[in-house]
Parts: C-alpha cells; sequence; structure tokens
C-alpha cells in the first residue's frame, strides 16, 4: 500500500492554464505539506496543514491555492500557470504538527510550455 | 531565517569505504534534523531523525549526529555499497516543529 500518494505524476500544459495536483495519505496523519523541487534540486515548503487547517503559507504566490476537503487529502491547485511554476511537487505527511518524521509522495513533475 | 548547507555537493567512492556527508545550518534554535534519501526521478525517503535534545541516532550502517550549539549535523555510512548512490539531503525542523528547510543535497556515488 502507498503511504503518501499523487496525481498525476506528470503534467505537461500551456501558460495560462489553470491545473489541480491530488494527494493522499492513508497513514492517519494529522498534518499534511506541499513542497516544490526546482531545477536546482532545491526543495523549499510552500504550505502546511494540520486538521485541515492552513498553518503555514511561504510566501507563496495567491495564484497557489491548497484544499484540504478531510484530513486525507490536500490538493494544490495552480490558476494561471507561468513558466516559473516548472518543478517537481512534493506532498508529505506527518503523524503530528511538531518534531515527527515526515513522508513523502513520489513526486508530480509540472511542465508549463 | 535559517539556511542549510551540505558539503560536499557531490562524492563518488569506491565500495567498501566509509564516509562522511556534512550538514550545516545558521539558526541554532531548531526542533529536529532530519535525513532524506532520494533517488533520481524519486520522493524522499527518511533515513535518521535527530530530536534537539539527542546528539545521534542509528540505523544500520547509519549514524547520523547533531551539535546543535555548532550548527553542525554528520551522517555516516559505514561500508558503502553501490545501492547507497543516491542524493543525500539534510532537513532542519524550525523551533515551531511546523516546517523543514533543506540543504541542497550531496550526490552519492558508490563505484562497484
Amino acid at each position: 500500500d502507498t503511504a503518501v500518494s499523487q496525481t498525476p505524476k506528470y503534467l505537461v500544459t500551456q501558460m495560462g492554464n489553470d491545473k489541480s495536483i491530488k494527494c493522499e495519505q492513508n497513514l492517519g496523519h494529522d498534518t499534511m505539506y506541499w513542497y516544490k523541487q526546482d531545477s536546482k534540486k532545491f526543495l523549499k515548503i510552500m504550505f502546511s496543514y494540520n486538521n485541515k487547517e492552513l498553518i503555514i503559507n511561504e510566501t507563496v504566490p495567491n495564484r497557489f491555492s491548497p484544499k484540504s476537503p478531510d484530513k486525507a487529502h490536500l490538493n494544490l491547485h495552480i490558476n494561471s500557470l507561468e513558466l516559473g511554476d516548472s518543478a517537481v511537487y512534493f506532498c508529505a505527511s506527518s503523524q503530528f504538527l511538531g518534531g515527527d518524521t515526515q513522508y513523502f509522495g513520489p513526486g508530480t513533475r509540472l511542465t508549463v510550455l | 531565517k535559517q539556511e542549510v548547507t551540505q558539503i560536499p555537493a557531490a562524492l563518488s567512492v569506491p565500495e567498501g569505504e566509509n564516509l562522511v556527508l556534512n550538514c550545516s545550518f545558521t539558526d541554532s534554535a531548531i526542533y529536529n534534523l532530519q535525513w532524506f534519501r532520494q533517488d533520481p526521478g524519486k520522493g524522499l525517503t527518511s533515513l535518521l531523525l535527530i530530536q534537539s535534545s539527542q546528539r545521534e541516532q542509528t540505523s544500520g550502517r547509519l549514524n547520523a549526529s547533531l551539535d546543535k550549539s555548532s550548527g553542525r549535523s554528520t551522517l555516516y555510512i559505514a561500508a558503502s555499497q553501490p545501492g547507497d548512490s543516491a542524493t543525500y539531503l539534510c532537513a532542519v525542523g524550525n523551533n515551531a516543529g511546523n516546517m523543514l528547510t533543506f540543504g541542497g543535497g550531496t550526490r552519492l556515488m558508490v563505484k562497484p
């Protein structure tokens, strides 16, 4: 069983489009995260959610809107895609907020043309 | 603002060698430190988590140490194997424990 899953694995789209990436965890964790890994392989936190509540928005443009319908899901919707949004996006979860091991999904490679 | 640096950026060793990967961070007010492994095109796998009150953690051939006051952590890999080839990432948890700041990674190649 996959602990943290993301769909789609690859996403190729045109500038200006709106797209969503879905994330689900079956670990029963309270906290979920979105990270962005750019072309230089640097990983940066974007959002963290605890019990469906936004905890951190790390200076991410308003075009990015996370949605957490329940504790097991944290989806990422991106409006008006730009070239600079091309990256690998990772979802992660941890049992609780603060001090716990984070488990990562396989990543979604987004390419904006 | 926390900054995490990993040295070296890349490392190539023959199989069987013991090796040390280094991680340094600028703000010692951390909650924990986590080492991850990332294989090409894949997600991250957690290797070791050290809480701020701990000095080291061990798992099999891996040993991670933490010196919070000097802002350093090392990952020691004993008797390296070709299967250890991957990128190793160090991540520091902030004082609130609600976010990780990652280093740039060390790309390790273990040659048979």
